[in-house]
């Protein structure tokens, strides 16, 4: 069954210093990895995600992430980080070839970046 | 256009009222999903329609009744809704439900329901 995973609830960091929020999944097959973003009383925001190819993806608001297969990690990170990032962060993936549209979701982790 | 709206962004309802969240989006997408979301807490997913055509329903009691009048237009009908049905619901789409790689949920901001 597919999983993913973010060990952690909370993230700080201060503002200018690099962050990463992690994730891990588990899937049957190639997966298909995305970030998304949520700010207070918002919706969903697509960050960037993983297909194929480079396992460094870069997204929007300067956010990048790296896959790793073999650690079957999807680590989201940002070189300096903004107050503005704070933020609820969700790692989700769907499976190769799903025609369901099912996306599995992280439980989601929260990054506080103080000034 | 790459929006998904969602109305109303707060609603306030009984539990024998019956009421309706919309959402529209103008993308061309032939793929919607509603999902409900607590707060801290992953989206939940409810419904998924393609091509207007109702394709997963997860297990969702009966108070809660899809429409999709349109490829455009999604409909959640409410009625006698329990207070533990007070949540953020959101509505998504993508151009559909193919193992497509570039096939990305784009979500609304969701209409923030309280059922007294």
């Amino acid at each position: 069954a597919q999983s993913v995973a973010q060990p952690e609830d909370q993230v700080n960091v201060a503002e200018g210093n690099p962050l990463t929020v992690k994730c891990t999944y588990s899937v049957s097959g190639n997966p298909y990895l995305f970030w998304y973003v949520q700010y207070p009383n918002r919706g969903l925001q697509f960050l960037l995600k993983y297909i194929t190819g480079d396992n460094l993806v870069k997204g929007s608001y300067g956010f990048e992430a790296e896959f790793n297969k073999s650690q079957t990690s999807f680590h989201l990170k940002k070189p300096s980080a903004l107050v503005s990032d704070s933020a609820l962060y969700f790692c989700a993936v769907r499976e190769e070839w799903s025609n369901t549209g099912k996306l599995i979701f992280g439980q989601g982790t929260t990054l506080q970046v103080k000034p | 256009d790459t929006e998904v709206t969602q109305t109303p962004k707060h609603l306030v309802m009984g539990m024998t009222n019956k009421k309706s969240l919309k959402c529209e989006q103008h993308m061309g997408h032939r793929a919607m999903y509603w999902y409900k979301q607590k707060a801290k807490k992953p989206p939940e997913l409810m419904f998924v329609y393609s091509y207007e055509k109702l394709s997963i329903n997860e297990s969702v009691p009966s108070r809660f009744s899809p429409e999709c009048p349109n490829s455009s237009l999604l409909n959640l009908h409410l009625h006698a809704l329990q207070p533990e049905d007070s949540a953020l619901y959101l509505c998504a789409s993508s151009q559909d439900l193919a193992g497509d790689p570039y096939n990305e949920q784009f979500f609304g901001p969701g209409t923030r329901l309280t059922v007294l």
